[in-house]
């Protein structure tokens, strides 16, 4: 399956603790978005990524959200000290360079307890 | 006003029925028009995707863009209960990199 992998598919974490989010794009895709889904919502754009860079960070929330796709590896969202309120659906999706085709992974559900 | 807006349903129709599936948005900028499907906590699988205005085909499926209205159209022909999901509207402008998503509508196709 060369679809998108996401990983965790679901994650629980107590208030104050950390969580990481991880996105392996299509292969041959080197630019990724990751969007938030609350339930009966639709989908939020949070950052548009390029390999080794941040194209657009406009729908991230300022402060314990950041996200990195390094040269090698998956894309990682990462939330610091996690609210009741950061409880969603996470999804990334990734395209190719010369398209505009954005193929959605299965999505991390997170909890905070 | 928000960009791009779709009504939430939910929409109930009989098996066999042909769906419509609409939406309008604000930004004349909007070139890229996507139709995506997702069931139940499940990613958006991509169903349809057009460039500027026209129709597109495939299958029981057909993507209408009308840029003078502003206005974008699924149609599902002969639906199935399998087809009932929430299908979101998508759509980007060039040169900007974010895709803009509707709500979503709630489809239930009953048999």
């Amino acid at each position: 399956n060369a679809g998108v992998m996401q990983n965790p598919r679901h994650l629980v974490r107590r208030r104050g603790q950390e969580a990481r989010l991880r996105c392996s794009p299509m292969k041959g895709h080197s630019h990724v978005y990751w969007y938030r889904q609350l339930p009966e919502e639709g989908l939020k754009f949070m950052v548009y990524l390029q390999k080794e860079n941040i194209i657009d960070e406009s729908g991230m929330p300022k402060e314990r959200f950041s996200a990195e796709f390094p040269k090698e590896g998956p894309s990682i969202l990462r939330i610091q000290q996690v609210v009741r309120g950061d409880s969603a659906a996470y999804f990334c999706a990734s395209i190719s360079d010369a398209s505009t085709e954005a193929f959605f992974g299965q999505g991390t559900r997170l909890t905070v307890v | 006003q928000k960009e791009v807006e779709q009504d939430p349903g939910p929409l109930s129709v009989p098996e066999g029925a042909i769906v419509s599936l609409n939406c309008t948005y604000s930004n004349s900028a909007f070139q890229y028009f996507m139709w995506y499907r997702q069931y139940s906590r499940k990613g958006p699988e991509l169903l349809m995707y057009t460039y500027s205005s026209g129709n597109k085909e495939d299958g029981r499926f057909t993507a209408q863009v009308d840029k003078s209205s502003k206005y974008i159209s699924l149609f599902i022909r002969d639906s199935q209960p399998s087809d009932s999901a929430t299908y979101l509207c998508a759509m980007k402008s060039p040169g900007a990199q974010k895709l803009v998503f509707g709500q979503g509508t709630r489809l239930t196709i009953n048999p």
